[in-house]
C-alpha cells in the first residue's frame, strides 16, 4: 500500500485476555518500529526490527509483551494477559535502512482493556 | 537519559498570527533533530529536521534550527492557517547507526482560530 497500515483501528478487551496488533509498513522498508502513546504523552519506543530480527527490544515493559517480523514485512505485537495499564495508542513505523529519523507512521491501534 | 521537553499546550491562536513552540533537548552528544506534525485523523508525519549544530529544518512555512549552545530546537512560522491545527512533537535520534531510535517530547496542541 501507500502508507503504514494497522489494524484494527480500535480493539476493546478485558483484562487478561490476549491481544494481537498488526502492521504493514511501506513495501521495501527494511526497519519497523513500534512505539506506545499514552494519552496526553508522546510516543514511547517499544522494538525495532531489521529485517526479520528485533535489532533493540530494549522499550518492551514486560515480557508480557513480545513481537515478531517472521518474513521481515508484516509485523505483530502481542500483548499477554492484559491490563488496564497497557491502555494506549500503539503505533507501528517504517523506514529505508538507516532511516530511523524519517520514519513513516500508521494511524495506530487504539487499544482499551475494561 | 536523552530526553526532550516540550512547551506545555494547548497553544490557541488567530489566523496569520506568530507561532513559537518551544523545544529542549538532553543528550549525549549531538543528536539529529526532528518536528513531527499529527494532524486530526492521521498518522504522525515529519515536518521538518536538522542533523547537526546551526542546521535550520524548514517546511511548509515553519522554520526551526539547532542550537546547541542552548539545547534547544523551537518550531516557529510567521503566519499560522487554521490548516496548521495539529499536534506538534518534537524529538531526537537517539542510537548508533543500525540500532536507533526516536524520543519524542509530549507533544504540542495547536487550534488556529480563523
Amino acid at each position: 500500500g501507500a502508507g503504514v497500515s494497522q489494524t484494527p483501528s480500535n480493539k476493546v478487551t478485558e483484562k487478561g485476555k490476549y491481544v494481537e496488533l498488526r502492521c504493514d509498513p511501506i513495501s521495501g522498508h527494511t526497519a519497523l518500529y513500534w512505539y506506545r502513546q499514552s494519552l496526553g504523552q508522546g510516543p514511547e519506543f517499544l522494538i525495532y526490527f531489521q529485517g526479520t530480527g528485533a535489532a533493540d527490544d530494549s522499550g518492551l515493559p514486560n515480557d508480557r509483551f513480545f513481537a515478531v517480523r517472521p518474513e521481515g514485512s508484516v509485523s505483530t505485537l502481542k500483548i499477554q494477559r492484559t491490563e488496564r495499564g497497557d491502555s494506549a495508542v500503539y503505533l507501528c513505523a517504517s523506514s529505508a535502512l538507516g532511516g530511523a529519523g524519517e520514519a513513516f507512521f500508521g494511524q495506530g491501534t487504539r487499544l482499551t482493556v475494561v | 537519559g536523552d530526553s526532550v521537553t516540550q512547551m506545555e499546550g494547548p497553544v490557541t491562536l488567530s489566523e496569520e498570527a506568530f507561532l513559537t513552540i518551544n523545544c529542549t533537548y538532553t543528550a549525549t552528544g549531538y543528536p539529529s533533530l526532528f518536528w513531527y506534525v499529527q494532524y486530526p485523523g492521521e498518522g504522525l508525519q515529519l515536518l521538518l529536521k536538522a542533523t547537526k549544530a546551526d542546521d535550520k529544518g524548514s517546511n511548509k512555512g515553519f522554520e526551526a534550527t539547532y542550537r546547541k549552545e542552548t539545547t534547544s530546537f523551537h518550531l516557529e512560522k510567521g503566519s499560522v492557517q487554521v490548516s496548521d491545527s495539529a499536534v506538534y512533537f518534537c524529538a531526537l535520534l537517539k542510537g548508533n547507526a543500525g540500532a536507533q531510535k526516536l524520543v519524542f517530547g509530549q507533544g504540542t496542541r495547536l487550534t488556529i482560530n480563523p
